[in-house]
């Protein structure tokens, strides 16, 4: 069974722009969660999908959203880039979405903002 | 604030031994606790959960458990160089939902 993919791999803007990850999880996963992973603050959860719709949010600005198809894969979205954005962007899916499902990690997104 | 809390480490150990790993949660409502190992430059890689208290084993590895103590434990036996790596401790957030909290994470160095 292929695993959860991230694309791409590595992205570098500028401060101002804006940027689209995609992620799509492992087949029969329907909840996608995004996590923010930095030196500092180390894996942040930045949001949860499950069919379609948000359940989760952590404490982010309104700068970054997403959304989650029908077919489960789901993207996020960081507008007006700053520098402080740069970061490692995780995805991650589970099978159903409950509190006991085990969660299962892509590759990950490199966003460097310069 | 719902917090995890790990020592950074690094936490060096000779190859065979046993390498214990400690975590601490805030929030009496977790209900699920997960171990990922992290190699550096990788994504995170679940080797273990648990739910229930008491130990739980897996291989190598043993999950352990005290909800009362609000502290979970991570431990390797005959740890080999290549489980070096970066150990994070997950919690659910104790939502409904999948949201994790994690731990700083721990280093683990093993020697040969």
């Amino acid at each position: 069974k292929a695993g959860v993919t991230q694309t791409p791999r590595y992205l570098i803007k500028t401060r101002g722009q804006q940027v689209t990850l995609s992620c799509s999880p492992i087949s029969g996963h329907r909840s996608v969660s995004w996590y923010q992973q930095t030196p500092g603050q180390g894996l942040q959860f930045l949001f949860e999908y499950f069919s379609e719709t948000q359940r989760n949010k952590g404490n982010f600005p309104g700068r970054f959203s997403g959304r989650q198809f029908s077919n489960s894969r789901s993207e996020m979205n960081v507008s007006t880039l700053e520098l402080g954005d740069s970061a490692l962007y995780l995805c991650a899916s589970s099978l159903v979405g409950t509190n006991y499902n085990e969660q299962f990690f892509g590759p990950g997104t490199r966003l460097t903002v310069l | 604030q719902k917090e995890v809390e790990q020592n950074s480490g690094p936490l060096s150990v000779p190859e065979g031994a046993i390498a214990s790993l400690n975590c601490t949660y805030s929030d009496r409502g977790s209900q699920s606790f997960f171990w990922y190992r992290q190699y550096s430059g990788k994504s995170p890689e679940l080797i273990m959960f648990i739910y229930s208290n008491g130990d739980k084993e897996d291989g190598r590895f043993t999950a352990q458990l005290n909800k009362a103590s609000q502290y979970v434990s991570l431990l390797i036996r005959d740890s080999q160089p290549s489980d070096s790596a970066t150990y994070l401790c997950a919690v659910n957030g104790g939502q409904a939902g999948t949201a994790l909290i994690f731990g700083k994470g721990t280093t683990l160095s093993v020697s040969s």
